[in-house]
């Protein structure tokens, strides 16, 4: 299996546009997570699915920030407008229907704006 | 809700000594705690984890330490090689499938050879 696949890798806008990070999970796992890493408040939970269900959504920062996952293998996290202090890390993490288990990384989304 | 501590922030060894990290967590019920090693510029990997119900766990090198009752958990690295150098993030579960986790802010290992 290929891990968990984010795109794109980099991304740089400016204040005000929209923006769409993409996930795909490691296939047959049934949680996806999204996290965003910041030096300031290290790594944060900002919402998780259970088979395609939004979970919790509560680290969610503000209405500008919206999830999907519309099938098992398909997830996207929309940022609208964009602002500067989105600036960070964002990570996409899935893990199996088992109880106290690992949760696997993709490789990040590195996000600038300007 | 719950919040995780951890401590140091960064933490200096050289080549062949042991390295602790410490961490403490605000909800009882939290059942699950695994820790992530992050090298630079890459993503979080599972090290070691432990459930509420063991005391102890081992890995090699690697052990962690669970006090249900202070509600405190360490990281103990022994014998550490530069290859350990990362920042370690500890972690606890705050719902019940132990799926949801919320992060300590790291710690950052650095081991001189």
């Amino acid at each position: 299996d290929a891990g968990v696949i984010q795109s794109p890798r980099h991304e740089v806008t400016e204040m005000g546009q929209e923006v769409t990070l993409r996930c795909k999970p490691i296939s047959g796992h049934d949680y996806l997570f999204w996290y965003r890493q910041t030096m300031m408040r290290g790594l944060e939970l900002l919402i998780y699915f259970n088979n395609n269900v939004p979970i919790d959504d509560s680290g969610m920062p503000e209405d500008r920030f919206s999830a999907k996952m519309p099938n098992a293998s398909f997830s996207t996290l929309k940022i609208q407008p964009s602002e500067p202090r989105d600036s960070a890390v964002y990570f996409c993490a899935s893990s199996p229907q088992v109880p106290h288990t690992e949760q696997y990384f993709g490789p990040g989304t590195r996000l600038t704006v300007t | 809700g719950e919040n995780v501590e951890q401590h140091p922030s960064t933490l200096s060894v050289q080549e062949g000594d042991s390295a602790v990290i410490k961490c403490t967590y605000s909800d009882s019920a939290s059942n699950y705690f695994p820790w992530y090693k992050q090298e630079l510029g890459k993503r979080p990997q599972l090290i070691i984890d432990i459930r509420s119900n063991v005391g102890e766990k081992k890995d090699q090198r690697i052990a962690v330490t669970l006090n249900k009752t202070a509600k405190h958990f360490s990281l103990h690295i022994t014998e550490t090689q530069p290859e350990d150098s990362a920042v370690y993030f500890c972690a606890a579960s705050w719902d019940q499938a132990g799926t949801a986790l919320i992060f300590g802010k790291g710690t950052t290992l650095s081991v001189s050879s």
